[in-house]
Parts: C-alpha cells; sequence; structure tokens
C-alpha cells in the first residue's frame, strides 16, 4: 500500500462544476503539500499546509490530521484548470545533522475539465 | 520568483552512454533535489544535497550519482544509461528544510 493515496486517479467535468480531489497518507507528517503539473512537465506549488483550511481564489485546501486526509476544492471549474494534481506529505528527516522535509507523492490526480 | 532551470527539455541518449542532466537555481537555495516521474510511480527521490559538496541517497539512487561543486547547480549522472532510465526528470530546491519547493521544467530523456 503507497504512503499516499490519491482519489479519483482520472477526473472529467464540465465547466463550472464543483470539483473535488481526496489525498490519504499513512505516516507522520509536518506538511501537505498540493502541486499542479500541466502537460509539458512544469510542476507549480498550489498549497502547503499542516492544519486546517487555505484558500487561493477559486482553490480550496482542507487538512485533518486525525483523520490523515486532505482534499483540494474547485468551485466554479474551467478548461484551464486541467492538470494533474499531486498530493505530497513532508515528513521530517534528519541527514548530516540538518533537518529536512522529505516528501512522498501521491500518484496524481488528472483533471480534464470540457467546455 | 525563484527560478530553477533545467538544461534540456528534451534528450535521446543511447545505451551505456553516460548522461548528465544539468540543473541551475538562482534564489541561493540550500537544498536541491532530483525526481524522476513515471506513470503510475509518481514522483521519486534519486538524491538530494543539502549543502555544497554534500549529498543524500533518496529512494531510488540506483545507476545514478550527483555532483554539486556550486550551491546554484545540482548534476544528475547516469553514468552508463539503460533504457530503463527512460523517464521525466525533474529538478527542485528548496530554501532550507521545510521551505516549500521550486520546481525546474523537467527533462525528458529517452535511452535507445
Amino acid at each position: 500500500k503507497n504512503e499516499v493515496e490519491q482519489s479519483p486517479q482520472n477526473l472529467t467535468a464540465q465547466e463550472g462544476e464543483f470539483i473535488t480531489i481526496n489525498c490519504s497518507y499513512s505516516v507522520g507528517i509536518s506538511a501537505l503539500h498540493w502541486l499542479q503539473q500541466h502537460p509539458g512537465g512544469g510542476i507549480v506549488s498550489l498549497f502547503m499546509l499542516s492544519s486546517g483550511k487555505k484558500k487561493h481564489g477559486r482553490l480550496i485546501a482542507t487538512i485533518n490530521i486525525q483523520e490523515k486526509h486532505s482534499s483540494l476544492h474547485i468551485t466554479a471549474s474551467h478548461p484551464r484548470d486541467s492538470a494533474v494534481y499531486i498530493c505530497a506529505v513532508r515528513s521530517p528527516v534528519i541527514a548530516g545533522g540538518t533537518s529536512y522535509g522529505k516528501l512522498t507523492f501521491g500518484q496524481g490526480t488528472i483533471l480534464t475539465v470540457h467546455p | 520568483d525563484v527560478k530553477v532551470t533545467q538544461s534540456s527539455r528534451y534528450l535521446v541518449k543511447r545505451t551505456g552512454e553516460k548522461v548528465f542532466l544539468e540543473c541551475v537555481q538562482d534564489m541561493d537555495h540550500e537544498n536541491m533535489f532530483w525526481y524522476r516521474q513515471d506513470p503510475g510511480l509518481g514522483l521519486r527521490l534519486i538524491y538530494f544535497s543539502y549543502d555544497v559538496k554534500m549529498k543524500e541517497k533518496g529512494d531510488i539512487p540506483e545507476g545514478y550519482s550527483v555532483s554539486r561543486e556550486k550551491k546554484e547547480r545540482f548534476s544528475l549522472i547516469l553514468e552508463s544509461a539503460s533504457t530503463n532510465q527512460t523517464s521525466m526528470y525533474l529538478c527542485a530546491s528548496s530554501l532550507r528544510g521545510n521551505s516549500p519547493l521550486h520546481f525546474g521544467n523537467g527533462t525528458r530523456l529517452t535511452v535507445t
């Protein structure tokens, strides 16, 4: 079983629909990231959160630490939202006397929004 | 804005060749990372570096080595490329241990 599981793997929506992507994890974390990857490869960080809820424009990310679960919501979806959305959890690791956050990634959710 | 630049977007190499993938960041970040991304497997960490000349193995270091001679540059080396190293390679950097990651645009490597 993967340490980070996303659902669904593929999601198709009509423009304007409300979209939810889920992420469950099984390890202790210091933070959780939601990332967006457009065709061509570049990855952009959308949110980094360790508790509660964050909102940026039409995007909302929530996390429930006790349940080890996070959701990414997109309100009023648009074709330009079509991308792969990746959940990643950050676990503290000590290397060379320095603490750094090791990221473990989910497999990604492919979102397609049709006009 | 932080810029992480990978030297090539697409690369085609032959089996057995030595391959260098270069990554440069312009924001004096301490940490740099190399990932590979494969369908169904997500991103997996190959190596990372937390300081100049310092490196640590990630989850899948076999067949790879890295070099960090200057703070801004982190190179991934495939000593003898094999077809199972055909993949998308992504470089990332972060200011310090728990800072957000900034990714490059990726290099799609094909080994024939």
